[in-house]
């Protein structure tokens, strides 16, 4: 059964910083992997999608990795800005099954 | 933790026919449900806010008459794809908020139309 999880729960940093968010999931055999955005009360907003055979996506100043074989996927947000306060949640996508949920990552941007 | 269920999990239906999904929420009320798409090899992607008691609320490009949302009760939303067509064979998965943040996404529907 894929489970999937992410690290940190919660991160609170200062305006301007470079930071990393963690996914990690257990069987291998996806499909592809998915980085989302939750505002609190909207819905999911997708910010980026790495297929399984690809390594890594950007769009601006985000940047997601995919490493298969060690289960990990990486997102990189660069200058963070106070906008970019929300919850990050990836999800894998397990060949036809289901999504499966991280439980996201609770990020928040001081100004 | 807080279960949504989603019927049928898969359907089959030829072109012309209409075919409507369950969404429920098995142990909570959610005044605010989700319903998402995602064509191969695409991003999951938003197409109604689904609101108890009012009438969805649809993501630009989403045909609001062709993608019927229901919501009756605070357990049960319903999308009905009206007329279905094959370009609209795709997997659909809707969510339930739980309180004000926490959103539970359901198994999603795997819809094929001939």
């Amino acid at each position: 059964k894929q489970e999937v999880t992410q690290i940190p729960a919660a991160l609170s940093v200062p305006e301007g910083e470079n930071l990393v968010l963690n996914c990690s999931f257990t069987d291998s055999a996806i499909y592809n992997l998915q980085w989302f955005r939750q505002d609190p009360g909207k819905g999911l907003t997708s910010l980026l999608l790495i297929q399984s055979s690809q390594r890594e996506q950007t769009s601006g100043r985000l940047n997601a990795s995919l490493d298969k074989s060690s289960g990990r996927s990486t997102l990189y947000i660069a200058a963070s800005q106070p906008g970019d306060s929300a919850t990050y949640l990836c999800a894998v996508d397990n060949y036809g099954q289901n999504f499966v949920f991280g439980p996201g990552t609770r990020l928040s941007v001081l100004p | 933790g807080a279960v949504v269920s989603q019927h049928p999990s898969w359907v089959i239906c030829k072109s012309g026919t209409s075919v409507k999904i369950e969404c429920r929420s098995l142990d909570f009320q959610a005044t605010t449900m989700f319903w998402y798409r995602q064509f191969p090899k695409q991003s999951l992607m938003l197409m109604a806010t689904s609101n108890e008691g009012s009438k969805a609320t649809y993501e630009q490009g989403v045909e609001k008459d062709k993608f019927l949302i229901n919501h009756a009760s605070l357990t049960l939303s319903t999308l009905t794809v009206t007329s279905a067509h094959p370009e609209d064979s795709s997997f659909y998965i809707c969510s339930a908020l739980n309180g004000r943040e926490t959103q539970y996404f359901g198994p999603g529907t795997r819809l094929l139309v001939l």
